[in-house]
């Protein structure tokens, strides 16, 4: 069965401070993985993608995300947050069926 | 691009009664996905509708129900409503490969059943 973990519920870390956001899953077979970001009362914003190619994947807003199959985890990453950042994120896989699987979600906390 | 767009954003029903949510996906896509977000969860997968007819579907009972429309807007339907009902509900839009591009989604609607 497939399933998406992220290990942190919560991550508070102060302004310019590089942050990673952690996310493990499960599949029996390949896997195509995704990081969205959820800001307050809002829906969900596709931050990147992992299909296939390079495993260092960029997206939007200077996030980026690498996938590591011996490990089957898709860390985010940012080098330097600002306050703006301050967010849920949803790590989510998709094995090319009809549904894609979310994780929990870790709330990105950006401190002055 | 126009968005997705949901209605209503905010709607309190009492347990037992019927709901529709109604949701106008993103031009140019033609499917449409709906997801329940329970407070602190992530979204759990309801069902999939592309070109009005039903694709898929999670684990949800038969009292949720959906359809999807010639210009692919759509509707999700819940009957009986249960206090676990509560939730923020997502439409999200999508050509079939959306592993290309993931999905749009709207902004939810938010029920709560009392």
């Amino acid at each position: 069965a497939q399933s998406v973990t992220q290990l942190d519920s919560q991550v508070p870390v102060f302004e310019e401070a590089p942050v990673e956001l952690r996310c493990n899953y499960s599949s029996s077979v390949s896997v195509y993985l995704f990081w969205y970001v959820q800001y307050p009362n809002q829906g969900l914003q596709l931050l990147l993608k992992y299909l296939s190619g390079s495993t260092l994947v960029k997206g939007i807003n200077g996030f980026e995300a690498e996938f590591n199959k011996s490990q089957t985890s898709f860390h985010l990453r940012k080098p330097s947050v600002h306050i703006s950042d301050t967010a849920e994120y949803f790590c989510a896989a998709d094995t090319g069926g009809f549904k894609t699987i979310f994780g929990a979600g870790t709330r990105l906390f950006v401190k002055a | 691009e126009t968005g997705v767009t949901q209605s209503p954003t905010h709607l309190i029903k009492t347990r037992g009664q019927q709901v529709t949510l109604r949701c106008s996906s993103q031009s140019g896509h033609n499917t449409v996905s709906w997801y329940q977000q329970a407070l602190g969860q992530g979204p759990q997968f309801i069902f999939q509708y592309y070109r009005e007819e039903e694709n898929g579907r999670g684990n949800f009972p038969p009292r949720f129900s959906g359809l999807q429309f010639p210009n692919y807007s759509s509707e999700l339907n819940v009957n009986a409503l249960e206090l676990d009902d509560s939730a923020l509900y997502l439409c999200a839009s999508s050509l079939m490969s959306r592993l290309d591009y993931g999905y749009t989604f709207g902004s939810g609607t938010r029920l709560t059943v009392v």
